[in-house]
């Protein structure tokens, strides 16, 4: 069971869009469409964003957004805004076990 | 609105077992289409799953870790556990407690409680 493979960081402009990839194998995020993303900020539990590979919780804010594209997932901030400046992970399931990605650093400049 | 909250001790030594109890209140931990899971995250490092569980008992943990987990549930509490046995310095981190949707959307989460392995 291998971690999922993600940028270390990213960054953009407030204003702007932002995609982080995450990226694994046809027997994870390939093969189903149970990617979902939390945000993190420091010292903070984690927060989810995107379940089932699109799908928003209530309370998530329209500008984040998932997508999947064969082994790789994504996930889209658009409009950044300075409070989106967190850490990012995804995570998969397969195989009744969970699997999340390293983490990608989310810098607003 | 549910609320998770981790417990247990803050130190433990080498090679001994880890224990923590997650007391979850404001919904019943037996509620179907649920499992209730650990995850830890070393400091300064990624999220890693520990292992789920579900009200009945049915368990499922991460392959890498499996020898060494047991997590079981008190639904009369309702809490579940996680024991961590032969832990080393590198089980040190902070354990997160999570409710999981159909055992891998975790929508609520404890506060994290930061555990150290050292003699």
């Amino acid at each position: 069971q291998s971690a999922l493979t993600q940028p270390a960081s990213v960054s953009g402009s407030p204003g702007q869009s932002i995609t982080i990839s995450c990226t694994g194998t046809s027997s994870d995020v390939g093969g189903y469409n149970y990617v979902s993303w939390y945000q993190q900020h420091p010292g903070k539990a984690p927060k989810l964003m995107i379940y089932d590979v699109s799908n928003r919780p209530s309370g998530v804010s329209n500008r984040f957004s998932g997508s999947k594209s064969g082994n790789t997932a994504s996930l889209t901030i658009s409009g950044l805004q300075a409070e989106d400046e967190a850490d990012y992970y995804c995570s998969s399931f397969t195989s009744s076990t969970v699997v999340f990605g390293g983490g990608t650093k989310l810098t607003v400049l | 609105q549910l609320h998770l909250q981790e417990s247990g001790p803050g130190l433990v030594k080498p090679s001994e077992t880890l224990s923590l109890t997650c007391t979850v209140s404001g919904g019943s931990i037996s509620r179907s289409d649920y499992y209730w899971g650990w995850i830890r995250q070393p400091p300064g490092k990624g999220l890693e799953w520990i292992g789920s569980i579900y009200y009945s008992g049915i368990t499922y943990c991460n392959p890498s870790l499996n020898s060494r987990v047991t997590i079981s549930v008190d639904t009369s509490k309702n809490q579940f556990s996680l024991k961590l046995s032969s832990v080393t310095a590198a089980d040190t981190a902070v354990y997160y407690c999570a409710r999981g949707a159909q055992l891998r959307v975790f929508d609520y989460w404890g506060q994290g409680t930061l555990v150290t392995v050292s003699s």
